[in-house]
């Protein structure tokens, strides 16, 4: 079983700054990464698929790259509502799916 | 639009049953893969099961197999999860998710389960 493990756990910071979050699979997962926001109370929210692809409605500040076994989320100019928890996801073993443990981006 | 409304949930003793629904609107719920999700109390994201687009085909997670049943009923738009023998681990918030293509792009706001004695 591949696991997925972010890093950090918990990133303070102050709005208008960059943030990167960091997944690295235990398994090559070729680019079959996803990753979701969660605020509080909400369920998660598809930021990119494809370890690379923003979703629908995604703002350009989020961008994902990597592809194998290191991936990672970017925040350019960090928005008051990008406070919240992170998740990795993949699917290279769909439709089984496997979480990182999350990474929480809070204000500094 | 896209909705995905849950029902069920509540508390329950160990051992016991109970049924999560999820019904779907806004799209064709008979063409997606729709899957389950869940999360303990302040933890992380769980997989719990999957169910192919014609029911025919279900896919569980090692925690759940033998103990719960995820079906749907294309003709209701609804996806079922039924939780069967539950344990005090089981408690948590279960997600339906609508999958279109490995990735989940919608999900359910979520039905509380609390297994306690």
């Amino acid at each position: 079983e591949v696991v997925m493990t972010q890093s950090p756990g918990t990133l303070s910071v102050s709005p208008g700054e960059r943030v990167t979050l960091s997944c690295r699979a235990s398994q090559n997962v070729k680019n079959n990464v996803a990753w979701y926001q969660q605020r509080p109370g909400q369920p998660p929210r598809l930021l990119i698929y494809g370890a690379s692809n923003r979703a629908v409605g995604v703002p350009v500040r989020f961008s994902g790259s990597g592809s194998g076994t290191e991936f990672s989320l970017s925040i350019s100019d960090v928005q008051s509502e990008d406070f919240a928890l992170y998740y990795c996801h993949h699917y290279n073993n769909w439709p089984r799916w496997t979480f990182g443990q999350g990474s929480k981006v809070d204000t500094k | 639009q896209v909705h995905l409304v849950q029902s069920g949930g509540g508390v329950v003793q160990p051992g016991r049953s109970l049924r999560l629904s999820c019904e779907a609107s806004g799209f064709t719920f008979s063409t997606f893969v729709m899957h389950w999700v869940r999360q303990a109390p302040d933890k992380g994201l769980e997989w719990v099961a999957a169910v192919s687009r014609d029911g025919t085909k279900e896919y569980y997670a090692d925690s759940v197999q033998g103990r719960f049943a995820i079906s749907r009923d294309n003709s209701e738009n609804t996806l079922f999860l039924q939780l069967n023998s539950l344990t005090f681990d089981d408690t948590a918030r279960y997600y339906c998710a609508k999958e279109p293509g490995g990735v989940s792009d919608n999900w359910g706001q979520g039905s509380l389960v609390s297994v306690s004695s």
